[in-house]
């Protein structure tokens, strides 16, 4: 089993729409969490942090579930400017990250 | 402020030969990580650095690959020979030290072994 499954999409929405993205871990000891987002031939970017219950910033809302072992991104009201790869991240000991596959969205006008 | 700045951007060579990667990471960031992702087995860790000193290299494919950090700002990635299944883009990443830091990465440097 990987240590982080992500569905890889693509998901295509048409503009406005709210899509939710899943993504589930293997290793319960983890205690950080991150959300990157990654354009074609660009570097992964970091969209935010998911530290205890959730975090919500602008049109963007990630969950955790710990007893499920999931965190989840909402992106509410999508913009073409949102099409990327996603890529679910949670922190290991010390401040070693592993990475998901990602989740390839495609936002259309 | 500066972000991790990676050279060169681009990279062809013909297998057998050496290549060197580099990389100067954020100022003030004590942790320091080297990726490669590719299409079939996306982004994975080769090995990484805190306070210049190796912590983890199991993700060093093998032999042909080495990492050194002689100071705070500055890190090589090398390969030597290259072969063609190296060709990959290879990132950098830094982030100041202690548990549950995210990583602020470089632009990658797109590499083909011919």
């Amino acid at each position: 089993r990987k240590e982080v499954e992500q569905d890889p999409g693509p998901f295509n929405v048409p503009e406005g729409a709210t899509v939710a993205f899943n993504c589930t871990y293997s290793n319960s000891a983890s205690q950080s969490f991150f959300w990157y987002r990654q354009d074609c031939r660009k570097e992964p970017k970091l969209l935010m942090s998911v530290y205890s219950s959730g975090n919500e910033d602008g049109r963007f809302t990630a969950q955790l579930n710990r007893a499920s072992q999931y965190i989840s991104l909402l992106i509410r009201d999508s913009k073409l400017s949102d099409s990327a790869t996603y890529l679910c991240v949670r922190g290991e000991y010390g401040n070693k990250l592993v990475f998901g596959a990602g989740t390839i969205l495609r936002v259309k006008s | 402020d500066a972000g991790v700045i990676q050279s060169p951007r681009h990279e062809v060579t013909e297998m057998g030969q050496e290549v060197t990667l580099r990389c100067k990471p954020i100022s003030g960031h004590n942790s320091l990580f080297w990726y490669r992702q590719t299409m079939m087995r996306g982004l994975e860790l080769l090995i990484y650095f805190n306070n210049n000193v190796p912590i983890d290299d199991s993700g060093m494919p093998e032999d042909r690959f080495s990492a050194k950090m002689p100071n705070a700002s500055f890190s090589t990635l090398k390969i030597q020979p290259s072969e063609p299944r190296d060709s990959a883009v290879y990132f950098c990443a830094s982030s100041p030290s202690g548990d549950n830091q995210p990583q602020h990465f470089g632009d990658g440097t797109r590499l083909s072994i011919l």
